[in-house]
Formats: C-alpha cells, sequence, structure tokens
C-alpha cells in the first residue's frame, strides 16, 4: 500500500489542462516543503518534473506546475500534448527521514 | 555527462544474497546524497535506502530494513546495494538516483537506468 494517495489515472485532450492529486499526511507532505513529481515513460527512468513542492528543474517545460495545501499536493500539467502521456508519482520526504512514493497515475491524452 | 549505471542483477533463489553497484560519472559523488529506488514489475515506484553523501548516515525502508545495506566508495565513485535474505516480493527494477543536493531532503534529481533483480526458485 502506497504511503500517497494518487489517482489511477487521468486524461485529457490536447490542448487541455489537468490535475493529478497526492495525499499523505502530517508526517510527510503537510509537515515539509520537500515534494516531488517524476515523470515516466514506459520502459524508462523517472524523470524529475518538480522539486520543493513547486520548483522546476532547468529543462522542464513551464506548462507542468504544481502547488500544496495542507497535506495534498497537486500537479497541474497545461495545454496538454501527446509527448505528456506517462506515468506521474508524486513522493515525499517524511518525519523519519525517509522518503514515500504515490502509487502513481497514468495520463492518457485523447 | 551526468551518468547513474547500475549492474549486478539477475536471478536469485529465495533466501540468497547479491550485490548491486551504480557507477556515477560527470559530478562530484562525495558531495551528494544518494538513494536506492525499485520498481516490481507492473507497479510504482518504492524508495529503498538513502546514504549521506559522507556515508554516515544511512536510512532504510521497513521492507529491507535488516536485510539490506546501502554504502558507497568515494574513491571508485560507486554506490551498493547489499541485499541479503532475499524474497520474491524483492523482485523489481533498481534505481539508483543521485538526490540534489548533500541534504537529505533533496529530491530525486538524476536516475540510472536499472538492474533488474529476480527472485525465484
Amino acid at each position: 500500500q502506497p504511503a500517497l494517495t494518487q489517482p489511477a489515472s487521468v486524461s485529457g485532450s490536447p490542448g487541455q489542462s489537468i490535475t493529478i492529486s497526492c495525499s499523505g499526511t502530517s508526517n510527510d507532505i503537510g509537515g515539509y516543503n520537500y515534494v516531488s513529481w517524476y515523470q515516466q515513460r514506459p520502459d524508462k527512468a523517472p524523470k524529475l518534473m518538480i522539486y520543493d513542492v513547486t520548483r522546476r528543474p532547468s529543462g522542464v517545460s513551464i506548462r507542468f506546475s504544481a502547488s500544496k495545501s495542507g497535506n495534498t499536493a497537486s500537479l497541474t500539467i497545461s495545454a496538454l500534448q501527446a509527448e505528456d502521456e506517462a506515468d506521474y508519482y508524486c513522493s515525499s520526504y517524511t518525519s523519519s527521514t525517509t522518503w514515500v512514493f504515490g502509487g502513481g497515475t497514468k495520463l492518457t491524452v485523447l | 555527462q551526468v551518468q547513474l549505471v547500475e549492474s549486478g542483477g539477475g536471478v536469485v533463489q529465495p533466501g540468497r544474497s547479491l550485490r548491486l553497484s551504480c557507477a556515477a560519472s560527470g559530478f562530484t559523488f562525495s558531495s551528494y546524497v544518494m538513494h536506492w529506488v525499485r520498481q516490481a514489475p507492473g507497479k510504482g515506484l518504492e524508495w529503498v535506502a538513502l546514504i549521506s553523501y559522507d556515508g554516515s548516515n544511512k536510512y532504510y525502508a521497513d521492507s529491507v530494513k535488516g536485510r539490506f545495506t546501502i554504502s558507497r566508495d568515494s574513491s571508485k565513485n560507486t554506490l551498493y546495494l547489499q541485499m541479503n535474505s532475499l524474497r520474491p516480493e524483492d523482485t523489481a527494477v533498481y534505481y539508483c538516483a543521485q538526490g540534489g543536493g548533500n541534504a537529505e531532503s533533496d529530491a530525486f534529481n538524476i536516475w540510472g537506468q536499472g538492474t533488474m533483480v529476480t527472485v525465484s526458485s
């Protein structure tokens, strides 16, 4: 049972926006600003898309944005493109000096 | 360029041991926290362990505590994962990942391509 809760799947049409939620507790998401998001395409390694709740690494499209409220974090992808189709995972640092992941969300671009 | 290359995966019987390696290049290995993350076939990501930049602190997921040991050799720019008492549920692709800095709270910035471990009789 993953420690963080994400929807199993989301979908959207090209040009639309989608949001993926990630729910945790006060011991992880709610207690720290160390939430990150990863994109994983089939048979590939994950790629960091967002770190420290809202920050984008160099090279990641500005179409990717994120936020946090209480024990829930969210990833928003605007102006959806076919290349965004992938699995997305949230992750958080915890009070035990460990990390936890969400179960992953499969994004389908219709 | 920054690169992580895992090796050492394979098929192993339950109860046996295996050691994974992760060769780092393109960055100052001794300055970064390093992690192991695994992914069972068709499943999500699971954090396994982290080691501080100087090797002085190590933390583990409950699922592997007491069985797995993370270590690093900065003279060889290599991260290791010693896996003992392996179970079928340890079957997964194992990724090494670089933390973004020297803090345990830095996100997983760079990932290797992964190495497959299959535990089966």
